[in-house]
C-alpha cells in the first residue's frame, strides 16, 4: 500500500482527455512538497514527464500537464494518443523519504 | 550526452550479496547537485526508492532497507555502486540506477538491471 494513492488504471478513447489522481496527506504533498510524473511502457526505464508540479521537460508534449491541490495532485492527458498508453508514477517526499506512488496503467481504447 | 547503465550478475542465491554496479558514460559524478540513486521495480509493481550517494561519498538510504544497504562511489571511473546484503526471494526486482537533481526528481534512469533470487 503506498503512501500516495493512485488509481490502479484509468482508461480513454483516442482524443479524450484523461485524468490521474496522486493523493497523499500532510506529511507529504499536503505540506508543500512538490510532485513529479513519469511513464513508463513495459520492459523500460520510466522516463520523467512533470516536474516540480506542472513543468515539461524538453520533448514532452503539451498534451500533458499537471497540477496540485492540497494533499492531492493530478496528472492530465488531453488529445489521447495509443502512444500514450504506458504506465504513470507519481513520486514525492515524506519525511525525507522519496516516494513513488502505486503506479497507473493508462489504456487506449 | 549522458548515459546510464547497470551491471552485475543477474542471479543471486538466497542469503548472499547482491552487487550492482552504475556507469555513467560522457558525464562527469562531480557534481553537488546530482544525487546518484538506486531504485527497484518488484516484477509487475511499482517503483522503490533505494537510495542516493552523493559524489563526496555521503549516503542516505531508505529506512525499509537501511541495515542491508551500503552504496560508494568511484569517481575516477565515473561508476557509482550498490550491495544489499542477506538477500531473499523478495529482492528478486529490476534495479534501476538513476540521476535525482537536487534531491528531487530523477532525470536519467538506466535501462535496468534484472536480479533474480535462487534458493
Amino acid at each position: 500500500q503506498s503512501v500516495l494513492t493512485q488509481p490502479p488504471s484509468v482508461s480513454g478513447a483516442p482524443g479524450q482527455r484523461v485524468t490521474i489522481s496522486c493523493t497523499g496527506s500532510s506529511s507529504n504533498i499536503g505540506a508543500g512538497f512538490d510532485v513529479y510524473w513519469y511513464q513508463q511502457f513495459p520492459g523500460t526505464a520510466p522516463k520523467l514527464l512533470i516536474s516540480g508540479n506542472n513543468n515539461r521537460p524538453s520533448g514532452v508534449p503539451d498534451r500533458f500537464s499537471g497540477s496540485k491541490s492540497g494533499s492531492s495532485a493530478s496528472l492530465a492527458i488531453t488529445g489521447l494518443q495509443a502512444e500514450d498508453e504506458a504506465d504513470y508514477y507519481c513520486q514525492s517526499y515524506d519525511s525525507s523519504l522519496l516516494l513513488f506512488g502505486g503506479g497507473t496503467r493508462l489504456t487506449v481504447l | 550526452q549522458v548515459q546510464l547503465q547497470e551491471s552485475g550478475p543477474g542471479l543471486v542465491k538466497a542469503s548472499q550479496t547482491l552487487s550492482l554496479t552504475c556507469t555513467v558514460s560522457s558525464g562527469s559524478l562531480n557534481n553537488g547537485s546530482y544525487f546518484w540513486s538506486w531504485i527497484r521495480q518488484h516484477p509487475g509493481k511499482g517503483l522503490e526508492w533505494i537510495g542516493y550517494i552523493l559524489y563526496i561519498g555521503s549516503t542516505y538510504y531508505n529506512p525499509a532497507l537501511k541495515s542491508r544497504v551500503t552504496m560508494s562511489i568511484d569517481r575516477s571511473k565515473s561508476q557509482f555502486s550498490l550491495k544489499l546484503t542477506s538477500v531473499t526471494a523478495a529482492d528478486a526486482a529490476m534495479y534501476f540506477c538513476a540521476r535525482l537533481i537536487s534531491g528531487d526528481y530523477f532525470d536519467l534512469w538506466g535501462q535496468g538491471a534484472l536480479v533474480t533470487v535462487s534458493s
